[in-house]
């Protein structure tokens, strides 16, 4: 019940492409949904995050989707770049009676985007 | 901006010996983490810790691992007999409080078990 879900494992998307990462979740406390960019040798980067009180997140060429009823969220990159090529990672975390907010992570999307 | 910092960038010990991995969260920073990402692999939390105690652990931490605060500034953890399938990227992580949520990570240790 603590997984979350991602697809796909990679991900190859031509440079003005848009690209399209999905996570689904089960369990239902979970209440806030980051993605994370790690670049090779680097630490994961929170890149935009979301709370299911709304449906949709947007920030510069970045949107988060979230549906609440289907247990899903998805991050969109709108004009990717090859300066976006890295591995993107959802999480999710619940409070935990205000001593932590450990993140389950997705298994990582490898993406590359060809110029 | 400031930033959370680790120490070593790069470990590599025989089996069965003790190793201590360095963090520096960021100074005004309550909530502290470990975590880990075995190569290829996705990251996985091992430890939480606030007012100096641990908060949740996973079933990855088991008595080998043990995590301190020494000094108010650094959080280390450590392994006390390390094992092959210790080998892995190890991501030390702190936020400020629970109404802001944002996971601030270092760039990491990578601890090789030889």
């Amino acid at each position: 019940q603590q997984q979350v879900k991602q697809s796909p494992q990679s991900l190859i998307v031509q440079k003005g492409g848009i690209s399209i990462i999905n996570c689904a979740y089960e369990n239902t406390a979970f209440d806030y949904f980051p993605w994370y960019q790690q670049f090779p040798g680097k630490g994961p980067a929170l890149l935009i995050a979301i709370r299911p009180d709304v449906s949709e997140k947007k920030e510069g060429r970045f949107t988060i989707s979230f549906n609440k009823s289907a247990k899903q969220f998805s991050l969109h990159i709108m004009d990717s770049q090859p300066g976006d090529s890295a591995t993107y990672f959802c999480a999710a975390s619940e409070d935990s009676g205000g001593s932590n907010y450990k993140l389950t992570f997705g298994k990582g999307t490898l993406l590359t985007v060809n110029p | 901006e400031p930033e959370v910092t680790q120490t070593p960038s790069h470990q590599v010990t025989q089996m069965g010996q003790e190793v201590i991995l360095r963090c520096v969260p960021i100074s005004n920073h309550l909530y502290f983490y470990w975590y880990r990402q075995i190569l290829g692999q996705k990251v996985e939390f091992l430890v939480s810790f606030y007012n100096n105690e641990i908060s949740e652990k996973s079933e990855i931490f088991d008595d080998q691992f043990s995590v301190e605060r020494p000094d108010g500034s650094n959080f280390t953890l450590k392994i006390r007999s390390t094992k092959l399938e210790d080998s892995a990227m190890y991501f030390c992580a702190s936020n400020r409080s629970p109404m802001n949520t944002e996971a601030f990570f270092g760039q990491g240790t990578r601890l090789t078990v030889v």
